[in-house]
């Protein structure tokens, strides 16, 4: 049963400390997704992948997050330096193709604290 | 731009009720809608989808038309289980032209459903 996994599932660190958390998608899949929930805002589009290639990161604080894919068995999402409001459950997912039809497959997610 | 909204929730049935959680949506264009489920702890997982005006998407007694009139998807259920407990999203994806499969989600309704 192919699975989007995620690491780490549960992070706590400080204020200012760097944060990477990875992804590696269903393999095959050609779109990776990195999306935040918090109470707050809800889910929230962050960055997305196609063939690896960033397509959109609007969704992103580019001051401080970046979204790379080193390579097509993973992705990942860095935090430098993290703030007390980054705090949230990040989602990975992935999925085939673009066509609108398509399902996304959501890994179980990272939950962030940031003291 | 598009937007889905949703009710609010929470929603509290007993066991064996009749479930309704209604999702309105505003998009150009020709959306895929869709309905995704999270159990405590978990990512999302779809829960059902339909593609075109007038389809009907169901599963695990689920079901949800989309109403290109009304510019509704709403899921109903006739009889709800304790084990349905979870929140469930509203998510419409891009048109068929195939130009994205972003998804954007409604904020999310909670549903508890006690014995």
């Amino acid at each position: 049963d192919a699975r989007v996994t995620q690491t780490p599932r549960d992070k706590v660190t400080e204020m200012g400390q760097e944060v990477t958390m990875r992804c590696q998608p269903i393999l095959g899949h050609n779109t990776v997704f990195w999306y935040r929930q918090t109470m707050m805002q809800g889910l929230e589009l962050l960055a997305y992948f196609r063939n690896r290639a960033p397509l959109d990161d609007s969704g992103m604080p580019k001051d401080r997050f970046s979204a790379e894919m080193p390579d097509a068995t993973l992705a990942t999402l860095k935090i430098q330096p993290s703030e007390p409001r980054d705090s949230a459950v990040y989602f990975c997912a992935s999925g085939e193709g673009l066509a609108g039809y398509n399902e996304q497959f959501f890994g179980p997610g990272t939950r962030l604290t940031v003291l | 731009g598009d937007s889905v909204t949703q009710m609010e929730g929470p929603v509290t049935l007993s066991e064996e009720a009749c479930l309704t959680i209604n999702c309105t949506y505003t998009a150009t264009g020709y959306p895929s809608l869709f309905w995704y489920v999270q159990y405590p702890g978990e990512g999302l997982q779809l829960l059902l989808k339909a593609t075109k005006a007038d389809d009907k998407g169901s599963n695990k007694g689920f079901e949800a038309t989309y109403r290109k009139e009304t510019t509704s998807f709403h899921l109903e259920k006739g009889s709800v289980q304790v084990s349905d407990s979870a929140v469930y999203f509203c998510a419409l994806s891009g048109d068929q032209t195939g130009a994205t499969n972003k998804l954007i989600f409604g904020t999310g309704t909670l549903l508890a459903v006690q014995p």
